[in-house]
């Protein structure tokens, strides 16, 4: 069975700081792998996605994530945390031929929480 | 220009009436989405149509029924929802329905704030 874990529920970081929330993953096949940020009481807006090709991605916003085959990780990350940065992030899986074909596979969320 | 529209921002309804959630988009996508999803949750899709038809219903209780009306539109229709319904609804587009590749991206609307009384 295809599962994406956010093992943090929240992230705490000071402005200015780098940053990085974590994403792994379990499927068979190669997954596409995206992210997605969620700020309070708005729709997701998607971040950037991997496909193939450059294990480095980067994404709206200065974010950036990187692709991890033999840790089955894509974390997201940014140099510079902004506080506008704070906001619930989604790591998301598909795989082709799937058979929960359109069917996008959410971890759990992680809550970024950027001070001042 | 990636913008989903969705319409009413709020809702409050009670468990006898019949209400509709509208979605829009105009980038010419053939694959839209219905998704629920619950406070500081992942959303869980409820439904797929594309070009138009139903493709995916993932078992989704009768009393939430999708319509499709043209390419650019996407209704969710309710009807005697309970209290555990109350969720924001998502919209979803993406350029191409789903497919063996998965390569398609879905861009969401802001979604509709349902509260059942």
């Amino acid at each position: 069975a295809q599962s994406v874990a956010q093992p943090e529920d929240q992230v705490n970081v000071a402005e200015g700081n780098p940053l990085t929330v974590k994403c792994t993953y379990s499927v068979s096949g190669n997954p596409y792998l995206f992210w997605y940020v969620q700020y309070p009481n708005r729709g997701l807006q998607f971040l950037l996605k991997y496909i193939t090709g450059d294990n480095l991605v980067k994404g709206s916003y200065g974010f950036e994530a990187e692709f991890n085959k033999s840790q089955t990780s894509f974390h997201l990350k940014k140099p510079s945390a902004l506080v506008s940065d704070s906001a619930l992030y989604f790591c998301a899986v598909r795989t082709p031929g799937s058979s929960n074909t359109g069917k996008l596979i959410f971890g759990q969320g992680t809550t970024l929480q950027v001070k001042p | 220009d990636t913008e989903v529209t969705q319409t009413p921002k709020h809702l409050v309804m009670g468990m006898t009436n019949k209400k509709s959630l509208k979605c829009e988009q105009h980038m010419g996508h053939r694959a839209m989405y219905w998704y629920k999803q619950k406070a500081k949750k992942p959303p869980e899709l409820m439904f797929v149509y594309s070009y138009e038809k139903l493709s995916i219903n993932e078992s989704v209780p009768s009393r939430f029924s999708p319509e499709c009306p043209n390419s650019s539109l996407l209704n969710l229709h309710l009807h005697a929802l309970q209290p555990e319904d109350s969720a924001l609804y998502l919209c979803a587009s993406s350029q191409d329905p789903p497919s063996a590749t998965g390569l398609e991206t879905q861009y969401f609307g802001p979604g509709t704030r349902l509260l059942v009384l």
